[in-house]
Parts: structure tokens; sequence; C-alpha cells
């Protein structure tokens, strides 16, 4: 089982739809989860980071946490075309200084 | 954000010749950096973790006598990539976290590519 699981798209919506991304973790002692988005070519970008359980939003993107059943996701309203990219959920996994990515969802947004 | 400056964006190289990636931390300091690497359509895979002042620790199945990692200061990491093979093509990224910082947040540089004729 990966540490980090992303389903690998791609996830095609229309614009201005809600774009839902989910990823689950396999070690329970994780603290942290982040959400970056990476544009083809580049490097990834911090979009959004959640500790606790629950929902925190940062103007459009929601991210949601339930480690009970270890799982992360994000919704991110208005989708607009930008927003295509893969996006990759990362953890930081007990012992381990860095942080471990899943594969990445690629997200279409269509016009 | 804080901010990490990568050097170079891309460089093509051949076979066999070595090839040294910057990574500095522009406004904060960092006793850590991690060097990652991403195939085409893959995700970031740490190659190894930089610390300054000592000796890198490398992951599992990355030779560090190939991949060199010298982290003199607080705010500089490089990687060589020694008698590079096109297997060793990739997209080569280093991130850091701000030590003054008490969250597990990663400023990533803008990544080299490398690719190796």
């Amino acid at each position: 089982q990966k540490e980090v699981e992303q389903n690998s798209g791609p996830l095609s919506v229309p614009e201005g739809a809600i774009a839902s991304l989910n990823c689950t973790y396999s070690d329970r002692g994780s603290q942290s989860f982040f959400w970056y988005r990476q544009y083809s070519g580049k490097s990834p970008e911090l979009i959004m980071f959640i500790y606790s359980n629950g929902d925190k939003e940062d103007g459009r993107f929601t991210a949601q946490l339930n480690k009970a059943s270890q799982y992360v996701s994000l919704l991110i309203r208005d989708s607009q075309p930008s927003d295509s990219a893969t996006y990759l959920c990362a953890v930081n996994t007990a012992g381990r200084r860095a942080l471990t990515f899943g594969s990445g969802t690629r997200l279409q947004v269509q016009p | 954000g804080a901010v990490v400056s990568q050097h170079p964006s891309w460089v093509i190289c051949k076979s066999g010749t070595s090839v040294k990636i910057e990574c500095r931390s522009l406004d904060f300091q960092a006793t850590t950096m991690f060097w990652y690497r991403q195939f085409p359509k893959q995700s970031l895979m740490l190659m190894a973790t930089s610390n300054e002042g000592s000796k890198a620790t490398y992951e599992q199945g990355v030779e560090k006598d190939k991949f060199l990692i010298n982290h003199a200061s607080l705010t500089l990491s490089t990687l060589t990539v020694t008698s590079a093979h096109p297997e060793d093509s990739s997209f080569y990224i280093c991130s850091a976290r701000d030590r003054y910082r008490g969250d597990e947040k990663l400023f990533f540089g803008s990544g080299t590519q490398l690719s190796v004729l």
C-alpha cells in the first residue's frame, strides 16, 4: 500500500463547478497535511495546509481532514480554466522530516 | 511565503559529465533542505535530506557517491550529479523549511530539468 494515494485522473469539470480532489494516507501518526498545485514543467506551489479535523477554507479552496478515516480532500469552488493543473497531496509521516507526496490528480477545467 | 531559489532551471549535458544544481533560501534560514526528483507524470520522490554542517541522509536506492550533496551554510545546498547518464534525466527540485517556523511547510525551488544526452 502506498503511503499517500490519489486518483491520477484526469478529473474534468466545467468552468464554475466545484472540483473535489481526494487523498488517503496510511500513517495514522501523520499530523500535517498539504495540498500543492503543480503546473506542467513547474515546481509545486503550496495552496492549502490543514492540521486539525474538519474544514479549513481559504478563498475558493476548502481543505477537509478526517483523521479517523485517514482521508483529506480539497474542494475548489467556482473552478477556472487556470486551475487546470496537477494537485499533489502531501503528508508528514512519523519519523521523517520530509513530506511524502501522492502521485497527484490532474484536474482539467473545461471553459 | 518563503522564497527558495534554484539554479539552473534547465541543463543539457553529455553522458559522463557532472552537473551541479544550487538551492538557496533567500529570506530565511534552512538547517535542512530536501532534494526531490520527479520523472514525467510521476510524483515527487525524496532523494536525500541535506543537513547544514553535516552529511546528507540518502533515501534507500539513491547512490550517495553519484548524487553529492553539500550544505555548507544555512542558506545554500548543492546537488552534484556525477558522471550523469541518460537515465538520470529528470526534474530535480529542492525544498526547504524555515527553521524558525513552527510548522511543517515546505517551500520549493523552481526546479531543474536535467537532460543527459
